[in-house]
């Protein structure tokens, strides 16, 4: 079955600088990639995916690129605000909306003020 | 439109006792998924419901747990008889079925479960 690698578990950064979260995955089947938020007390919601027929998808401040032959993807956020502070977790599937997705093991931002 | 509701928020109970989490999806969400979260761990998938069929439960950690989704509907997660180890936030999440699913998960807001 499909492995998700999240790196790294914690990243504190000052307001207003960049942040990356990386994640490996093992299933070269896999072709769906979404980026969950976590705020504190709060239901997982998604903010970001990308589909493996593309390598980089931009939405405001947050982008997600993907690269298939190394099996990683990555995402970016510029101009990182106090809001920004919550757990990210990446995700894989080979069948998105019919399949399961797995889960990296999360990432858990803290931006400062 | 109400969205993904879980109770209880959370629960404690003692070793060998028996809990019973509740799942109330999105309405019209055939796609009905379990997974969980030990601490400081990646949220496990557990098992996938379509409708009231089980899709796959190949998540699921043993016979303690038993799922139900009777009438495709709301859907029930049991522990019994409940151990340490399944201390941990239960996430139910939702989704379409068909050309409307784009992938996403709507989850809710979780069950904490902690067994002393």
């Amino acid at each position: 079955g499909e492995n998700v690698e999240q790196h790294p578990s914690t990243l504190s950064v000052q307001e207003g600088d960049s942040a990356v979260i990386k994640c490996t995955y093992s299933d070269s089947a896999s072709n769906y990639f979404p980026w969950y938020k976590q705020e504190l007390g709060k239901r997982p919601q998604l903010i970001i995916d990308i589909r493996s027929n593309v390598g980089e998808k931009k939405d405001q401040r947050i982008a997600v690129t993907l690269n298939k032959t190394a099996k990683h993807f990555s995402l970016h956020i510029t101009e990182t605000q106090p809001e920004d502070s919550a757990v990210y977790f990446c995700a894989a599937t080979r069948g998105a909306g019919r399949r399961a997705l797995t889960f990296g093991s999360g990432t858990r931002l803290q931006v400062q003020p | 439109e109400a969205g993904v509701t879980q109770f209880p928020s959370h629960s404690v109970i003692e070793k060998g006792q028996t809990v019973t989490l509740r799942c109330d999806p999105i309405s019209g969400h055939d796609n009905l998924y379990w997974y969980r979260r030990v601490m400081g761990k990646e949220i496990k998938f557990l098992l996938h419901f379509v409708k009231e069929s089980k899709q796959d439960e190949s998540g699921m950690p043993n016979n303690r747990f038993l799922a139900e989704r009777t009438g495709g509907t709301y859907s029930t997660l049991k522990v019994q008889p409940a151990e340490l180890e399944d201390s941990g936030v239960y996430f139910c999440a939702s989704s379409l079925t068909g050309t409307a699913n784009t992938g996403e998960l709507f989850f809710g807001e979780g069950s904490r479960l902690t067994v002393l």
